[in-house]
């Protein structure tokens, strides 16, 4: 799993796997954020999960968020080499910020 | 489109040099950020700013300082900088939407700090 102390995490699959990245964090949130970053660009928001949604989808991709835990999950259903990059997950900590995890570095290879 | 853009893409300073790292969005965000992330790590925020002159420090100030004069702009400057500033800086602008702020963004600027 990633936090902020934590090293990059790094996971590497084969095309079509499933694949599960997890997240927990140390302030009561009810809303994280998960980023994408592709090698050499700025991230990218790819789903938003509410603390009162526990799953949120969006086309292969599902989210899950446990207050209880502080901790969130990202899914990617057969994961294809596109998806390789580096996600974040990131709470919302108050007001306008957030704070990004670690990151998970995902290889994805045919 | 909705863009944010960051000058330059690279720079080189030496150490003691000043730096101006600049960032503009054309979606009228009115928040907007500067982060830095070094490898392996996540992206740390240095500056957040809510409106034209209305800046506030984020988890890593120190040495840095920004202006905004405009709600489409937003600058970072490194007064003297020190090797330790070599980073590769982000800058980002944010819309409330759907209960949380989705943040925009730009393709980064690679310092390095001789």
């Amino acid at each position: 799993s990633q936090w902020g102390e934590e090293n990059l995490q790094a996971l590497s699959i084969q095309e079509g796997e499933d694949v599960t990245m997890n997240c927990s964090y140390k302030t009561y949130t009810t809303v994280v954020h998960w980023y994408r970053q592709d090698s050499g660009r700025g991230p990218a928001l790819i789903i938003l999960i509410r603390s009162n949604e526990r799953e949120k989808r969006s086309g292969r991709l599902r989210a899950t968020l446990d207050t209880s835990s502080q901790s969130s999950s990202l899914s990617i259903t057969a994961a294809q080499c596109e998806d390789t990059a580096v996600y974040f997950c990131a709470p919302r900590t108050g007001g306008y910020k957030v704070v990004f995890g670690s990151g998970t570095r995902l290889l994805v290879s045919p | 489109d909705m863009k944010v853009t960051q000058m330059p893409r690279y720079l080189i300073k030496r150490m003691g040099e000043n730096v101006l790292l600049e960032c503009g969005q054309d979606m009228s965000h009115e928040t907007m950020y500067w982060y830095r992330q070094d490898p392996g790590l996540g992206l740390q925020l240095i500056y957040i700013s809510y409106d034209v002159d209305s800046n506030s420090e984020g988890d890593i100030p120190k040495g840095y300082r920004v202006s905004r004069k405009k709600r489409e702009h937003f600058s970072l400057i490194l007064d003297s900088a020190k090797t330790n500033q070599t980073s590769v800086y982000f800058c980002a602008s944010s819309l409330w939407g759907t209960g949380g702020y989705e943040q925009y963004f730009g393709p980064g600027t690679r310092l390095t700090v001789l």
